[in-house]
């Protein structure tokens, strides 16, 4: 199957700095990826949907000039967190999917951010 | 999207079947069931999906009742390796105008036994 990638698969970082974690498709062209967050114990919330060319739509509650999202091309989008606090400290997962109708999201392994 | 209501946590002895329940009564016309899992500390995993024909696949069987309002996700022969939470998630397919993203419920935890 399609194979997405994350990177890196793990951040620490001091309150108050950047981090950017990357999601590439490895395989196939993804003019649609997502990004997911994960709590503890709880499960997957969107946060937002990335188009490749375009500006990235926001889930509800999502703050865009914190979670700042980049699709830059078919096989990339970045999400960086700004200015980080240990309340973002979460599991952030990206997934994007092939441009057939069936179409089944392919996940990435996820990147653990750890903010001090 | 039709809501899904899954079981919070099913155990199963390694080697035999685990069948993993979903109902989804308010499923529409055209609206595919899909099966997601999620091993520890990893992003999920797409399974089977299906519209109202029995799947199979080298991973799994899904069995969708005939009235579609509920659906079972068959692991043949289950190992220490598919303890994961299990997401059964309906949505239309991506060629809908509407189709955006998967929205995961709380899923199955599944754990299989030595």
């Amino acid at each position: 199957g399609a194979v997405v990638s994350q990177h890196p698969s793990w951040v620490i970082c001091k309150s108050g700095t950047s981090v950017k974690i990357e999601c590439r498709s490895l395989d196939f062209q993804a003019t649609t990826m997502f990004w997911y967050r994960q709590f503890p114990k709880q499960s997957l919330m969107l946060m937002a949907t990335s188009n490749e060319g375009s500006k990235a739509t926001y889930e509800q509650g999502v703050e865009k000039d914190k979670f700042l999202i980049n699709h830059a091309s078919l096989t990339l989008s970045t999400l960086t967190v700004t200015s980080a606090h240990p309340e973002d400290s979460s599991f952030y997962i990206c997934s994007a999917r092939t441009g057939e109708n069936t179409g089944e999201l392919f996940f990435g392994e996820g990147s653990r951010l750890t903010v001090l | 999207d039709a809501k899904t209501t899954q079981p919070p946590s099913m155990d199963c002895a390694e080697g035999r079947a685990a069948n993993l329940p979903c109902n989804h009564s308010t499923i529409s016309g055209n609206e595919y069931v899909y099966w997601y899992r999620q091993i520890h500390s990893q992003g999920p995993q797409y399974i089977i999906h299906g519209l109202k024909n029995n799947e199979t696949n080298e991973m799994a069987s899904l069995i969708i009742t005939e009235d579609r309002k509920s659906s079972t996700l068959i692991l043949p022969h289950a190992t220490l390796r598919d303890t994961a939470v299990y997401y059964c998630i309906v949505r239309v397919a991506w060629s809908h105008g509407s189709a955006r993203q998967l929205t995961f419920g709380s899923g199955t935890q599944l754990t299989v036994l030595p």
